[in-house]
């Protein structure tokens, strides 16, 4: 079964600064995506970002990015620029064609002022 | 433009109610899923549905029954309640984007205790 590993629970970051969100998954399957998803306090689940397993390319999305290590198994998020609202709950998520998510334990962002 | 609708936001019961978590979306979607949330596990599902008439067990099914008879539709229900079932539940549903792509459209998810 597939797993998905964040291993910082939590994380701090001051504002305006950078900081990146660690995620690993395991799988046997070569044609998958990955998800980042933003919880914030109203606890609606937010898509952040997303990666096609199959594309070279990291996936960018203004201030956010990935880094994207497919024989690493690795797919780590930066958030450039940090903003007060960028505090959330941030989880990882995999999904191979015609699968179910599979979701990572979450990584607490606190942004300081 | 509702999205999915996900009720109640808030419920306490008491060891051995029952009840029904109520999810409905707008988009036609073919697929709904129930999670949990839990602190340090992230979100694990409970049950899922590729569409009307068809369910399936996730990661976590005891304690909980779905039915799909419409592609609006996917209650979640609660037989004999625990304490072990205080979580945050979440309703999502998805399409297939061209290309195999597919996002999860979630609820705003349901903040249950069990006393």
């Amino acid at each position: 079964a597939q797993t998905v590993t964040q291993s910082q629970p939590e994380m701090s970051v001051q504002e305006a600064e950078t900081v990146t969100l660690s995620c690993t998954y395991d799988t046997s399957e070569s044609d998958y995506y990955l998800f980042w998803y933003k919880q914030p306090p109203s606890r609606q689940m937010i898509l952040v970002i997303r990666q096609e397993a199959y594309k070279q390319q990291n996936a960018t999305e203004n201030r956010f990015s990935v880094n994207f290590q497919k024989a690493a198994k690795s797919f780590s998020l930066k958030i450039s620029d940090s903003q007060l609202g960028d505090a959330a709950m941030y989880f990882c998520a995999y999904r191979s064609y015609g699968q179910n998510f599979v979701f990572g334990p979450g990584t607490r962002l606190s942004v300081l002022p | 433009n509702a999205g999915v609708t996900q009720t109640p936001k808030f419920q306490v019961l008491k060891t051995g109610q029952s009840m029904t978590l109520q999810c409905a979306q707008d988009m036609n979607h073919e697929y709904m899923s129930w999670y949990r949330q839990d602190p340090g596990m992230g979100l694990r599902l409970i049950h899922y549905s590729v569409g009307a008439g068809i369910t399936d067990q996730g990661e976590v099914p005891n304690g909980y029954n779905v039915s799909r008879s419409t592609t609006e539709d996917f209650p979640l229900r609660l037989l004999s309640a625990a304490p072990s079932q205080t979580s945050v539940y979440f309703c999502a549903s998805s399409y297939r984007e061209t290309g195999g792509t597919e996002k999860l459209f979630f609820g705003s998810g349901t903040q249950l205790s069990v006393l």
